[in-house]
């Protein structure tokens, strides 16, 4: 089954302590992105790539780092979380060859982030 | 850069009934696609309708349908029939054609009266 597995679905964790929240496809899709969804604006970008090792800021990249070492795993890491950083994030991705819909995003089911 | 604008927070429908969400958005793009995204309670992201902006007929789902005004860059979503599963919160998306980063508005929640 086509899917993309975020891990952890939910997590509390205390401001400063680094957490990493994984992303799996199994889609062998080149472009993957992370989302925050933030009531009244809706889902962000914060970071995207376009295939290994090809990492790119999104629309809200302070606090964030992530990383593209294979094709299916993109992991988000926070370093030092900041309450601020408290969202839903979404891992998505897509083939990047061709137009809408064979681009159509595939989104994993969201990890609850509550820093404290 | 692309902008989405959803100006209704929440909408309520009765059962059986009609709703309209509200959508407008800009961009430079000649060539883009626009998107209705549902996310119920488990928060799963579910393409609900999507049209290409180069097409004039209106797109249409089931019960789903779209009012796309181009030159206004509105992009309206129709509920036919209200069913209470349809009870989510609705994004609205811009996308360039060619391009995979989706660009949403700030959303809509749909809640529907038994």
């Amino acid at each position: 089954e086509a899917q993309v597995t975020q891990n952890p679905r939910y997590l509390i964790t205390v401001t400063g302590k680094k957490l990493t929240v994984t992303c799996s496809q199994n889609m062998n899709h080149e472009y993957m992105s992370w989302y925050r969804q933030d009531p009244g604006l809706g889902l962000r970008q914060i970071y995207y790539s376009m295939n290994v090792e090809v990492t790119d800021k999104g629309d809200v990249p302070e606090g964030y780092k992530v990383s593209r070492k294979e094709k299916r795993n993109f992991p988000l890491i926070l370093e030092s979380p900041s309450p601020n950083q408290t969202s839903l994030y979404f891992c998505a991705s897509s083939s990047h060859r061709g137009r809408v819909p064979d681009t159509e995003a595939f989104f994993g089911q969201g990890t609850r982030l509550t820093v404290v | 850069a692309q902008t989405v604008t959803q100006s209704q927070p929440e909408m309520s429908v009765q059962e059986a009934e009609t709703v309209t969400l509200s959508c407008t958005y800009d961009t430079s793009e000649s060539d883009y696609y626009l998107f209705w995204y549902k996310q119920p309670p488990s928060r799963q992201m579910i393409l609900v309708i999507r049209q290409e902006a180069y097409k004039q007929q209106n797109a249409t789902e089931n019960r789903f349908s779209v009012n796309f005004q181009k030159a206004a860059k509105s992009f309206s979503l129709k509920i036919s029939d209200s069913q209470l599963g349809d009870a989510a919160m609705y994004f609205c998306a811009l996308a360039k054609a060619a391009g995979n980063k989706l660009t949403f508005g700030g959303g809509t929640r749909v809640l529907v009266k038994p």
